[in-house]
């Protein structure tokens, strides 16, 4: 079984600092791994993913993530956050082949301050 | 591309109504996914169809949940008796039969349901 754990359910940062938000995941298997933002009342939408290629993986909007195997993590960063990134943030990992359903971690809201 | 569409965005009925929320996914995706997203919490996975098949269901999806893909594109979840627990809101996703991005899901808006 697969499962997902995002540390902090709330992160909060000024514009311009450094965003982390952590996700780390347990499996059987090197998973597939994703990272999705949500704003109020819409969609997921995807920010960016991994699937066993490149360990440091470049998104939408700034935001990167980079796959460690040996702490089973998958932290999303952004050098400088802006106003517009406040949303929930969520890791999702899912088996590496073939098609399989999406485990979701909990969620961490993304709070940034003028 | 118009993307996964799902119809209505909000639905408010009264304790013991059925429901019916309708997905349409992207035009070649043949894979369908329903979540259930509860506040606070990331989505749960509900069901699974591959054409119209359904092919994997959640023990979340109780006997009052059921979802059909009659024709392979356009899909249906029906609550039946609802219950105050069952509000939440409900995300579709579809995927396409590509190898490289089989698992890379498409959210729709989601369905937001209260009841009651």
């Amino acid at each position: 079984a697969q499962s997902v754990t995002q540390l902090g359910s709330h992160v909060s940062v000024s514009e311009g600092a450094l965003v982390l938000l952590r996700c780390n995941y347990s499996s059987s298997v090197p998973p597939y791994l994703f990272w999705y933002v949500q704003y109020p009342n819409q969609g997921l939408q995807l920010l960016l993913k991994y699937t066993s290629a490149a360990t440091l993986v470049k998104g939408i909007n700034g935001f990167e993530a980079e796959f460690k195997k040996s702490e089973t993590s998958f932290h999303l960063t952004k050098p400088s956050a802006h106003m517009s990134d406040a949303a929930e943030y969520f890791c999702a990992v899912t088996p590496p082949r073939g098609y399989s359903t999406l485990t979701f971690g909990k969620g961490t809201m993304l709070l940034v301050s003028p | 591309d118009t993307g996964v569409s799902q119809d209505p965005r909000h639905k408010i009925t009264k304790r013991g109504q059925n429901v019916t929320f309708r997905c349409d996914p992207i035009s070649e995706h043949n894979r369908l996914y329903w979540y259930r997203q509860t506040l606070g919490q990331g989505p749960e996975f509900l069901t699974y169809f591959q054409n119209e098949a359904q092919l994997e269901k959640s023990r979340l999806l109780s006997d009052r949940f059921s979802a059909e893909r009659p024709k392979g594109s356009f899909s249906t979840l029906e609550i039946q008796r609802t219950e105050q627990g069952d509000s939440a809101m409900y995300l579709c996703a579809s995927s396409s039969p590509g190898t490289l991005w089989a698992n890379e899901q498409f959210f729709g808006p989601g369905t937001r349901l209260t009841v009651l």
